[in-house]
């Protein structure tokens, strides 16, 4: 596609539900992020793939948050046991390099709340 | 490790008047910069990018920044502010080894008319 696509743009789950938000990058992109934006907030960022290798999930909050690009394209983030503090818009951003002098091209971002 | 500090997390201005959005980093590395806008329930937009070379660089919507190393800033201006300029602004970092862009707070730009 043009861009990079996100799914579902809102969600909203129950306390303890878990949650799977999609990323579709930009064809042929290499790198693919994950961040979080808390309400007022800057993104925060998760983890990091390079293709179908997840080089950096650093940022990842706890155990209930896993991600995977198996093919080196869609990546998928999976949030388990969801608590209210997971609320937030988690955006997804692709780059056709490797390195920092990339540009990232973010989604539109999935709106996640947790009741 | 890298940060970025984004001074005033909101700012008017008059339609025509001068736009300036303050951006100061730390990092233990050359850095790169980066200005990226934000329009409601839309994602992220690069503005522009410092990497190497010229200090001053000029983006999209008539938009620049000027890294400053001794003053550790990337102050983003626009001569001109239009109604279309308001969104919000994020100013980033990275650098070195790690894949991590530093993201600061947001400023949150109105253009009165």
């Amino acid at each position: 596609g043009a861009g990079v696509s996100q799914s579902p743009r809102y969600k909203v789950a129950k306390r303890g539900q878990d949650v799977a938000l999609r990323c579709d990058p930009i064809s042929g992109h290499v790198s693919l992020f994950w961040y979080q934006q808390a309400l007022g907030q800057g993104p925060e960022f998760l983890t990091y793939f390079q293709n179908e290798a997840q080089l950096d999930k650093s940022g990842l909050p706890s155990d209930r948050f896993f991600a995977e690009r198996p093919e080196g394209s869609v990546s998928t983030l999976k949030i388990q046991r969801t608590q209210q503090e997971d609320s937030a818009v988690y955006l997804c951003a692709s780059s056709y390099r490797t390195g920092m002098a990339g540009e990232l091209f973010f989604g539109e971002g999935s709106r996640l709340t947790v009741l | 490790a890298q940060s970025v500090t984004q001074l005033g997390s909101h700012v008017s201005v008059s339609e025509g008047a001068l736009v300036l959005l303050r951006c100061n980093y730390s990092s233990s590395v050359p850095p790169y910069l980066f200005w990226y806008v934000q329009y409601p329930n839309q994602g992220l937009q690069l503005l522009l990018k410092y990497t190497t070379g010229a200090t001053l660089v000029k983006g999209i919507n008539g938009f620049e920044a000027e890294f400053k190393k001794s003053e550790t800033s990337f102050h983003l201006t626009k001569p001109s502010a239009h109604m279309s300029d308001a969104a919000e602004y994020f100013c980033a970092v990275t650098g070195g080894n790690g894949n991590q862009f530093y993201f600061g707070t947001g400023t949150s730009l109105t253009v009165i008319p």
